[in-house]
C-alpha cells in the first residue's frame, strides 16, 4: 500500500531534550516536506526537500532541521524543543510538488 | 501576513445543497492552486486543483472556480453529503511546476447536516 508513515503519532516531552519525528514514504517521490498545524494558523511549511541531499526552508525553519540521505525518508530533528513547538506536524511526498500525499500525523506535546 | 485567506472558519449546509469554499489570495505570482480535505486525526488528502490559465475545473461533484483579477477562487460541491464534513484548506504555489513550496489558508470546517 502506498503511503507516507510518520513516528511517533504522539509524543510528550519536556524542553530540551532532543527528539526526531521520523518520515518514511515508500512511493519513489523525490519531493518530501514537513508542516506543522496550528489553531487558527492552518498548515504552514518548515522544511522541503526536492531530492536526497537537497532541502531548504519553509516559513517556519526555527527551532528545527532536517536530513535527507535516502529518499524514501526525511527525519525531522527538534535539537532542543520548546513549549512553542507544541503542535501537530505533518509529513508530505510528492513526485511532482504539488499534489502532496500527507502522513497521519504526529502530535508533539512539549511542557 | 497572511498570503492565502480562507475567511470563514465553518460552514454548516444541509444534505443535497451546494456548498460553496472561498478562498483569497494576496500574491499575484501564484499560478497554482489547490484543495485539500482533513478528517479528524488523518492527514489532509488532495481534492482539486487548478492551473492559473484555467478559470475552471470540475471532478465529479467538486469544481473548483478561479477569478484572477479578484484573485478569488471557490470550491463548490454538488451535491454535499455527510461524509464531505470535514476541514478543507486552500492552497497556492509559485513556479509553475518549478517550485515546490506550498502556502495554506487556515481552513474552513464543513458540516454536512443529514
Amino acid at each position: 500500500e502506498a503511503q507516507v508513515t510518520q513516528n511517533p503519532r504522539y509524543l510528550i516531552t519536556v524542553t530540551g531534550k532532543k527528539l526526531t519525528v521520523t518520515c518514511s514514504q515508500n512511493m519513489n517521490h523525490e519531493y518530501m516536506s514537513w508542516y506543522r498545524q496550528d489553531p487558527g494558523l492552518g498548515l504552514r511549511q518548515i522544511y522541503y526537500s526536492m531530492n536526497v541531499e537537497v532541502t531548504d526552508k519553509g516559513d517556519v525553519p526555527e527551532g528545527y532541521k532536517v536530513s535527507r540521505k535516502e529518499k524514501r525518508n526525511f527525519p525531522l530533528i527538534l535539537e532542543s524543543p520548546s513549549p512553542n513547538q507544541t503542535s501537530l506536524y505533518f509529513c508530505a511526498s510528492s513526485p511532482w510538488g504539488y499534489e502532496q500525499y500527507f502522513g497521519p500525523g504526529t502530535r508533539l506535546t512539549v511542557t | 501576513d497572511q498570503q492565502v485567506k480562507q475567511n470563514s472558519p465553518s460552514l454548516s449546509v444541509q444534505e443535497g445543497r451546494i456548498s460553496i469554499l472561498n478562498c483569497d489570495y494576496t500574491n499575484s505570482m501564484f499560478d497554482y492552486f489547490l484543495w485539500y480535505k482533513k478528517y479528524p486525526a488523518e492527514g489532509p488528502t488532495f481534492l482539486i486543483s487548478i492551473s492559473s490559465i484555467k478559470d475552471k475545473n470540475e471532478d465529479g461533484r467538486f469544481t473548483v472556480f478561479l477569478n484572477k483579477s479578484a484573485k478569488h477562487l471557490s470550491l463548490h460541491i454538488v451535491p454535499s453529503q455527510p461524509g464531505d464534513s470535514a476541514v478543507y484548506f486552500c492552497a497556492a504555489s509559485v513556479g509553475g511546476g518549478s517550485n515546490y513550496k506550498l502556502t495554506f489558508g487556515k481552513g474552513t470546517l464543513l458540516t454536512v447536516n443529514p
